[in-house]
């Protein structure tokens, strides 16, 4: 496999449920993102890790809880959701987390929280 | 703070016409541009970027873009349409020297394409 790959594609949750986004990335990059894509809005960062150390947490709800074992593997642990956090949740990964670095993504995972 | 704003959500244009989808930013250092585009179902994958040096910079497909200090503007041009352009066009700008971290997206311009 080449690139980002996420998994799964589709997720449908309750508010008490506890899941997990996974992704993966065979490019050797040392950087990896978390971002939320919901309709109408821009894209939101909400975690960078470099080199397995969290750099960024966008002010982040402690529901979501991200875990990045090595550089490349990133997870997002999702407890007690609500349906405003139903989205597109994109991984990405680039060489560094230097501005000038090209973002690589995957195909996303769709949530939806009943 | 910086931002970013796409005018125009939607952009419809025939096939073989030009495509013009515009991008202002607001930044009070120099910037780092980029557009990024994502077909249906897809993650975003990178057309161009600007980042020092000349200020007209060519991507993939056809597509090019310009920066314009003066006008604070990075505008997504192609000068022919074809189906396949048909997609949600996101630009980006973070400071020159900044980290991702700093990456701000627009809103996105979806772009019709009619046969």
């Amino acid at each position: 496999e080449t690139g980002v790959t996420q998994t799964p594609r589709h997720l449908v949750m309750g508010m008490t449920n506890k899941k997990s986004l996974k992704c993966e990335q065979h490019l050797g990059h040392n950087a990896m993102y978390w971002y939320k894509q919901s309709a109408k809005k821009p894209l939101e960062l909400m975690f960078v890790y470099n080199f397995k150390e969290q750099t960024e947490n966008n002010s982040v709800p402690s529901r979501f809880s991200p875990e990045c074992p090595n550089s490349s593997h990133l997870f997002l642990h999702l407890h007690t959701l609500q349906p405003e956090d139903s989205a597109l949740y994109l991984c990405a990964s680039s060489p560094g987390d230097s501005g000038a670095n090209v973002l690589t993504f995957g195909a996303g995972s769709r949530l939806t929280v009943l | 703070a910086q931002s970013v704003t796409q005018l125009g959500s939607h952009v419809s244009v025939s096939e073989g016409a030009l495509v013009l989808l515009r991008c202002n930013y607001s930044s009070s250092v120099p910037p780092y541009l980029f557009w990024y585009v994502q077909y249906p179902n897809q993650g975003l994958q990178l057309l161009l970027k600007y980042t020092t040096g000349a200020t007209l910079v060519k991507g993939i497909n056809g597509f090019e873009a310009e920066f314009k200090k003066s006008e604070t503007s990075f505008h997504l041009t192609k000068p022919s349409a074809h189906m396949s352009d048909a997609a949600e066009y996101f630009c980006a700008v973070t400071p020159y020297g900044g980290s991702q971290g700093n990456l701000i997206f627009g809103k996105g311009t979806k772009l019709s394409v009619k046969p």
